[in-house]
This record gives C-alpha cells, sequence and structure tokens, in this order.
C-alpha cells in the first residue's frame, strides 16, 4: 500500500482565501507530482519536484505554487481562491529509477471554491 | 512533446467479457515507460500495469496484459474475463526520462461499464 498522505479530503472555501493543500510520503521519493482533474477527466499536470529545492512547472498553467523544503513534504498553494480553482488536486511521487517505476497517487483533494 | 491519445471516451463489455483499451503515444525519446490506472468513482488512482520501451515481451499482471506495438506506438490494455467491479475510468500515461526531464503524462481516460 502507497504511504502518500494528501489532506484535506475536501475543502470548501470562500473566494479570495489564501490555501494550502498538503502532500506528504514517507517512502523517500525525489519525485513528486501535482494533478489537476476534473471529474471524469484527465489529469494535468500543474508542478512537478525532483527533489529538495526543485520545483517545475508542468503541462498545465496553474495560479498555484509548491515548495520542496523537504523529500517527504510538498506542499500547493492559492494565494487567493477563486471559483475556477474548484477541481480535484491529486499528488503522486515515484522513486528515481528513471522511466520504469510507477507513481504512487494520494487520495486527492477535492476543493470547492465559492 | 510527448502526447498521449486514448481515442475511446467510453466502453462497454458484459460481465466474463475481454475487452481492450485503446492507448497510442508520440515521443521522440527512444527511452519511456508506459503505464496503466485504474480511477474508481472514489477517485484514488490505482496502478495496474507496465510496460518499458526496450522490453521485448508484452506485460501481463493477472487480468490486465499490455499489448505493446512500438512501431506503431500502440500500448492498448486488455481486461481478460471482465468483472463488474472493472467499471471505472482508466488512464494510459507515459513517462520520459530524458536528461533532466522527467514528466509522466496522461490520456484523456476511458469510461469502462461492465454490465451483467
Amino acid at each position: 500500500e502507497a504511504d502518500i498522505y494528501q489532506t484535506p479530503r475536501y475543502l470548501v472555501i470562500g473566494t479570495g482565501k489564501k490555501i494550502t493543500l498538503e502532500c506528504s510520503q514517507t517512502m523517500g521519493h525525489d519525485k513528486m507530482y501535482w494533478y489537476q482533474q476534473d471529474p471524469g477527466m484527465e489529469l494535468h499536470l500543474i508542478h512537478y519536484s525532483y527533489g529538495v529545492n526543485s520545483t517545475e512547472k508542468g503541462d498545465l498553467s496553474s495560479e498555484s505554487t509548491v515548495s520542496r523544503i523537504r523529500t517527504e513534504h510538498f506542499p500547493l498553494t492559492l494565494e487567493s481562491a477563486r471559483p475556477s480553482h474548484t477541481s480535484q488536486y491529486l499528488c503522486a511521487s515515484s522513486d528515481d529509477l528513471g522511466g520504469s517505476t510507477e507513481a504512487f497517487f494520494g487520495q486527492g483533494t477535492r476543493l470547492t471554491v465559492v | 512533446a510527448q502526447k498521449i491519445t486514448q481515442t475511446q471516451p467510453g466502453m462497454f463489455v458484459q460481465e466474463k467479457e475481454a475487452v481492450t483499451l485503446d492507448c497510442t503515444y508520440d515521443t521522440s525519446d527512444p527511452s519511456y515507460g508506459l503505464f496503466w490506472y485504474k480511477q474508481p468513482s472514489s477517485g484514488e488512482m490505482i496502478f495496474l500495469i507496465y510496460q518499458g520501451s526496450y522490453d521485448q515481451q508484452n506485460a501481463t499482471e493477472g487480468r490486465y496484459s499490455l499489448n505493446f506495438q512500438k512501431a506503431r506506438k500502440s500500448a492498448n490494455l486488455v481486461i481478460s474475463a471482465s468483472q463488474l467491479g472493472d467499471s471505472a475510468m482508466y488512464f494510459c500515461a507515459m513517462r520520459e526520462h530524458h536528461y533532466n526531464t522527467d514528466k509522466l503524462i496522461f490520456g484523456t481516460g476511458t469510461r469502462l461499464q461492465v454490465f451483467p
């Protein structure tokens, strides 16, 4: 069973609020990813990291930011939430064995901005 | 740039029958990995099967097998003996490991419904 955790699982928040979605893994993985997914739709990569102090933007432009101060922790922050940010956010991690290892996913955070 | 294409938005299959979910990909990198994930209505992503670009044989994992045709750049998932619990979204994904790039990119998914 994968040891990657996301909190909160569900979040309803008002427009303009600052929010941080937490993602932690206990597998010692260097690679971590954030995906945004609307219900029943594809996963869009919004951020990824190769290790501590490494962050890169993904293929889908996002107003969110990430940080990677510790290997196990990869939080995502929205400075000012808007209704267009309503979506599911999935965090994943994988080890650094080239392209041959799968990514493990957290349970996701379903964000609703009202 | 890498790209994953799943052309079947939805598929229906009768219980106990086999079903093939299509996936084609585009990459200029000779080294890559292909993955299939299952996403039930509860939302979690469940890893099913992996195929490496240099693997000579098609991957198999229980009822799942991957029909890998490298020249055609296709990596179709075959589910044998479908079960009602197989009803879910299925995503094909590709991971390139090229210099300092290591992104895991997903297709648009196929919704599979298994009926009795």
